[in-house]
């Protein structure tokens, strides 16, 4: 049970490429999550899904692209990458419990735009 | 999310209980307070959690007071590892999108 599995984990792009960071969860969890993370800031979340298919926006997709085919990937697609954009990026999944949630994190992704 | 407020930053000693607090005034009934936790440069470990009796796991005990409006994290026997910041999350709804706010920076010092 290897948990959340996030790849790279690190990358360097130039402003304007595309590229796309993996996550693979082999837990079953039905939900599945992007954040992102700024230096001395708090993690916010970017695009979620609650199942294959199912998509939605966070509090910043601006300039992310998100897809749901099956149930243990859930990649996140930069379009045009901007310097802003530089990061560290995290994947989380979750499962509904009878006594709450909880979201399991990956290790992260370190992006650089330059 | 309902709002909740932390020290920005504790130091304990290595060995001594660590108890991190939080207040949660605004909170709902049907509302569980979680705690995580994130290690310089690693991904949210989650803790613990509880809605209104107190928890405890392999890793910490949650106090949460009668009145719910505040909640204490315990830390048994603090060791150098647990340095870290410490999150404590009032999530609405599904509990499955969290509002990280600023948390706080627990030191464990020799």
């Amino acid at each position: 049970n290897a948990g959340v599995t996030q790849t790279p984990k690190f990358q360097v792009l130039k402003t304007g490429q595309s590229m796309t960071l993996q996550c693979a969860q082999d837990m079953n969890h039905e939900y599945m999550s992007w954040y992102r993370q700024d230096p001395g800031m708090g993690l916010r979340l970017i695009h979620y899904s609650v199942g294959a298919g199912i998509t939605d926006q966070g509090e910043v997709p601006n300039g992310y692209n998100v897809s749901r085919s099956t149930t243990e990937d859930f990649p996140l697609r930069l379009l045009s990458a901007a310097p802003s954009q530089t990061s560290v990026y995290f994947c989380a999944s979750s499962f509904s419990g009878a006594t709450g949630n909880t979201i399991y994190f990956g290790e992260g992704s370190w992006l650089t735009v330059v | 999310d309902a709002k909740t407020t932390q020290p920005p930053s504790m130091d304990c000693a290595e060995g001594r209980a660590a108890n991190l607090p939080c207040n949660h005034s605004t909170i709902s009934g049907n509302e569980y307070v979680y705690w995580y936790r994130q290690i310089h440069s690693q991904g949210p470990q989650y803790i613990i959690h509880g809605l209104k009796n107190n928890e405890t796991n392999e890793m910490a005990s949650l106090i949460i007071t009668e009145d719910r409006k505040s909640s204490t994290l315990i830390l048994p026997h603090a060791t150098l590892r647990d340095t870290a910041v410490y999150y404590c999350i009032v999530p609405s709804g599904s509990a499955r999108q969290l509002t990280f706010g600023s948390g706080t920076q627990l030191t464990v010092l020799p």
